[in-house]
């Protein structure tokens, strides 16, 4: 079965630099949510999109921002990097009902920011 | 606002002892529960979810939580563990009943299940 796909797996930045991560849903999934998981930290929500509209919004850095295309990928786009960024960026997609949708993760973005 | 608590950062078991993992959560709503499992340097893989119905629920991997609602536990648990089981645990929650891409999941800080000989 088909699961979410995020690229790259590893990314090195260095400070002020900008990165751009991608996810890939599940076919047919209407939902993308992106989490941070910092080292040893437990994974924490950013923002989340319904059908190409943000749906709800975490604790997101202004620096950083987000969008669904048409297709249904998500781009997470961060700026002015700083090394609090570096952390594991997990997607996952859902098809949204009445609640309770399982949420599928991606294998993550590794971010190190030098 | 909803938080999760998951009180032991690491829990050691012999192989093929019982396993349990504690989970508390805080909610003004009723909410829908979840636990899920991280391997090194992989992704959040789901073990069970309890959304209505049967408090007790099975899920992959033998293991089963319970929900409790007057104690607001959730606590994971299995009769034996494997060696494969070391892994680290999250236990998560969501708003009951919210559509619209707004079933965002606050996690607890996660319990390392570490499994000895």
């Amino acid at each position: 079965a088909a699961g979410v796909i995020q690229s790259p797996r590893h990314l090195i930045k260095e400070k002020r630099e900008t990165a751009t991560l991608k996810c890939y849903p599940i076919p047919r999934h209407d939902t993308v949510y992106w989490y941070q998981q910092g080292p040893g930290q437990d994974p924490q929500f950013l923002i989340s999109f319904y059908e190409k509209m943000q749906s709800d919004k975490g604790s997101i850095p202004d620096r950083f921002s987000a969008q669904q295309f048409s297709d249904y990928h998500s781009e997470l786009n961060m700026s002015s990097l700083e090394l609090g960024d570096s952390a594991l960026y997990f997607c996952a997609s859902s098809l949204d009902r009445q609640g309770g949708n399982e949420q599928f993760f991606g294998p993550g973005t590794r971010l190190t920011v030098l | 606002a909803q938080s999760v608590t998951q009180l032991d950062s690491q829990v050691p078991v012999f192989e093929e002892a019982p396993v349990e993992l504690r989970c508390n959560y805080s909610s003004s709503v009723s909410v829908y529960l979840f636990w899920y499992v991280q391997y090194p340097n992989q992704g959040l893989q789901l073990l069970l979810k309890y959304l209505s119905g049967s408090t007790l629920v099975k899920g992959i991997n033998g293991f089963e939580a319970e929900f409790k609602k007057s104690e607001t536990s959730f606590h994971l648990t299995k009769p034996s563990a494997d060696m494969s089981d070391a892994a680290e645990y999250f236990c998560a929650v969501s708003d009951r009943g919210v559509t619209g891409g707004g079933n965002k999941l606050t996690f607890g800080t996660g319990t390392q299940l570490k499994v000895e000989l």
